[in-house]
């Protein structure tokens, strides 16, 4: 079964800061994802990576960015956090043979005061 | 509007009793998938690119891509079925899912 780690589990931030949430997957998978799951919406997309040194726009990526270093490890980044980017957020990993399936870490919490 | 459509919002549900979930995509699409999730937790695959009919346990699910529709049918639901179940379609090859806002279950004895 996939494995993808998420850290940290719960986040605290203050408004204006800078938060990094990173996501390791040890599949060897091409694609990474970053979504946020909010009541009323739904998942999400806010970016995806087919590699390293990869980074793609979601459907919402205004005021984050993301970074692909490695094929293990794709961070989301809020450069100036704001309360509406207070959300739980996850982050999966795709095998890009075939019809891709998609594999979950266990979220992050995010709140922004 | 949404382009995954799912139907109940909420189902509860007498341990025991069957139901029966709806999905309905707006766009055409290449694949779709079932999610389960408990509150707070993550994702997990139940269905994966399913077309025609097919069971896991006491879970089945009818998928028709041409006619943009799945069902999710839970026989016998037993109180941990309880959670949340999310489908989502792939609408362009490896550029992420687009979910539903899912169903709610709750089974009670």
């Amino acid at each position: 079964e996939a494995a993808v780690t998420q850290s940290p589990r719960n986040k605290v931030a203050v408004t204006g800061g800078k938060v990094t949430l990173s996501c390791n997957q040890t599949n060897n998978h091409n694609n990474m994802y970053w979504y946020r799951q909010d009541t009323g919406h739904g998942l999400r997309l806010i970016h995806y990576s087919y590699g390293a040194g990869s980074t793609e726009k979601g459907d919402i990526p205004d005021g984050y960015k993301a970074s692909r270093p490695s094929q293990e490890n794709f961070s989301l980044i809020l450069e100036l956090a704001t309360p509406s980017q207070t959300s739980v957020y996850f982050c999966a990993s795709g095998d890009a043979t075939g019809v891709e399936r998609l594999f979950f870490g266990h979220g992050t919490k995010l709140s922004v005061l | 509007g949404q382009q995954v459509q799912q139907s109940p919002t909420s189902l509860v549900l007498q341990e025991g009793e069957n139901a029966e979930l709806q999905c309905n995509f707006s766009t055409s699409l290449n694949s779709m998938q079932w999610f389960y999730q408990r509150p707070g937790g993550s994702l997990i695959s139940v269905f994966y690119n399913p077309s025609g009919t097919k069971q896991s346990g006491r879970l089945t699910s009818t998928t028709v891509i041409k006619e943009r529709r799945s069902s999710l049918h839970i026989s016998s639901s037993q109180i941990t079925d309880s959670g949340t179940y999310l489908c989502a379609m792939e609408h362009n090859y490896a550029q992420g899912l687009t979910f539903g806002l899912g169903t709610r279950v709750s089974v009670f004895p």
